[in-house]
């Protein structure tokens, strides 16, 4: 079981928006530590989305977008596109564990 | 550009050590500006931080795997090494290196590795 909980599914119709959430408590996302979200298509490495709120890797369009809200943090993708159909992770540091923690990740099918 | 490339045996025998290599181009790591870390997935599972090194030596590991585990770094090569000790099955996984800043900003394709007799 993952410290950082994320829904194992969420699913959009192209153009739509979408949401995935990923929720901590107040040893990680809490204590103000960064959210990071990672992007990994099957059977490829993860790459970097967001870091932070809202710092995109160049390349990644501003249609995707992260917030921050208490012990919790949402990942954002408007204008749904068949590239988007991956896997998606969110990450941050646990203050009592002492370990960089993933989210369980997040399949996100496009319909 | 930089770029980051994992090396080592695919198949490694039960109670063995793991030894993983990652070696690194378009940066040094003697810069003091990123860690540089491993990080693993088990076959349909998520990602599992397993540790991180500092260009002066200094590693950060996953308390669920410190007893076995041991990053190291040759600045002389540009590349830094992962040793898992007294493997079992539970250790199968594609292994990951990394560099972090904030994030793990770039990631190698990642190496698979089977622990099976």
């Amino acid at each position: 079981q993952s410290v950082l909980t994320q829904p194992p599914s969420v699913s959009g119709a192209p153009g739509q928006k979408v949401t995935i959430s990923c929720i901590g408590n107040s040893s990680n996302i809490g204590a103000g530590y960064e959210v990071h979200w990672y992007k990994q298509f099957p059977g490829t490495a993860p790459k970097l989305l967001i870091s932070g709120r809202s710092n995109r890797p160049s390349g990644v369009p501003d249609r995707v977008s992260g917030s921050k809200s208490g012990t919790s943090a949402s990942l954002a993708i408007a204008g749904l596109q068949a590239d988007d159909e991956a896997d998606y992770y969110c990450q941050s540091y646990d203050k009592s564990l002492n370990i960089w923690v993933f989210g369980g990740g997040t399949r996100l099918n496009v319909l | 550009q930089l770029q980051l490339q994992e090396s080592g045996p695919g198949l490694v025998r039960p109670s063995e050590t793991l030894s993983l290599t990652c070696s690194v181009s378009g940066d040094s790591l003697s810069s003091d500006a990123y860690f540089w870390g491993w990080i693993r997935q088990p076959p349909g599972k998520g990602l599992e931080w397993i540790g991180n090194i500092f260009y002066r030596g200094n590693t950060f590991y996953n308390p669920s795997l410190k007893s076995r585990v041991i990053i190291s770094l040759d600045t002389s090569k540009n590349q830094f090494s992962l040793k898992l000790s007294s493997v079992t099955a539970a250790d199968t996984a594609v292994y990951y290196c990394a560099r972090r800043h904030n994030s793990f900003d770039t990631w190698g394709q990642g190496t698979q590795v089977t622990v099976s007799s």
